[in-house]
């Protein structure tokens, strides 16, 4: 059983185009999250939802907006993609034993 | 704010050697402190955890200890496998909030 699932696994994609990511997760977990990990493994927090409100909203463009339908789904929506887009997506949902991330979404952006 | 310094990589040793990867944090009040490994191709996994001073934090061989008077939390394994071979990052938790700042994660390579 997978607790925390993003679809897709790849994604590539012309530039210009929308697209976006979706993130399950079935631990009952209160809050979620998005990280972009860029090429040099370096994990970037982009938004935290607690409970279907956004509680953080680093400084991430405005083509990015993630959508919250209820407490176990937080799924990210990627406008007019750039190159500089490329990276590797991870979910995550906290609760009281820490984070279990999702197995990541690598955007590829041509 | 709070963050969290951990040691450049890569770090390539062979198996059996002994590891170990730097971390140093900075934080008002007292946070709890965690590895995470991230294997090729996956999420990243928790590895061990301390909550407050002087705790340590073990599992599958690796430990690390909670040191306030350091602010460190290094992570040490006495005999690396090729297994081991993965990234590996530092995160902190700002005491009383569940949010998560990660280091720059350091990457093992373990030859046999």
């Amino acid at each position: 059983d997978t607790a925390v699932s993003q679809t897709p696994k790849y994604l590539v994609t012309q530039m210009g185009n929308d697209k976006s990511i979706k993130c399950e997760q079935n631990l009952g977990h209160d809050t979620m999250y998005w990280y972009k990990q860029d090429s040099k493994k370096f994990l970037k927090i982009m938004f935290s939802y607690n409970n279907k409100e956004l509680i953080i909203n680093e400084t991430v463009p405005n083509r990015f907006s993630p959508k919250s339908p209820d407490k176990a789904h937080l799924n990210l929506h990627i406008n007019s993609l750039e190159l500089g887009d490329s990276a590797v997506y991870f979910c995550a949902s906290s609760g009281l034993l820490g984070y279990t991330f999702g197995s990541g979404t690598r955007l590829t952006v041509v | 704010g709070d963050s969290v310094t951990q040691m450049e990589g890569p770090v390539t040793l062979s198996e059996e050697a002994f590891l170990t990867i730097n971390c140093t944090y900075t934080a008002t009040g007292y946070p709890s402190l965690f590895w995470y490994v991230q294997y090729p191709g996956e999420g990243l996994q928790l590895l061990l955890k301390a909550t407050k001073a002087d705790d340590k934090g073990s599992n599958k061989g690796f430990e690390a200890t909670y040191r306030k008077e350091t602010t460190s939390f290094h992570l040490e394994k006495g005999s690396v496998q090729v297994s081991d071979s993965a990234v590996y990052f530092c995160a902190l938790s700002p005491y009383n909030n569940n949010d998560m700042r990660f280091g720059a994660g350091t990457r093992l390579t373990v030859k046999p």
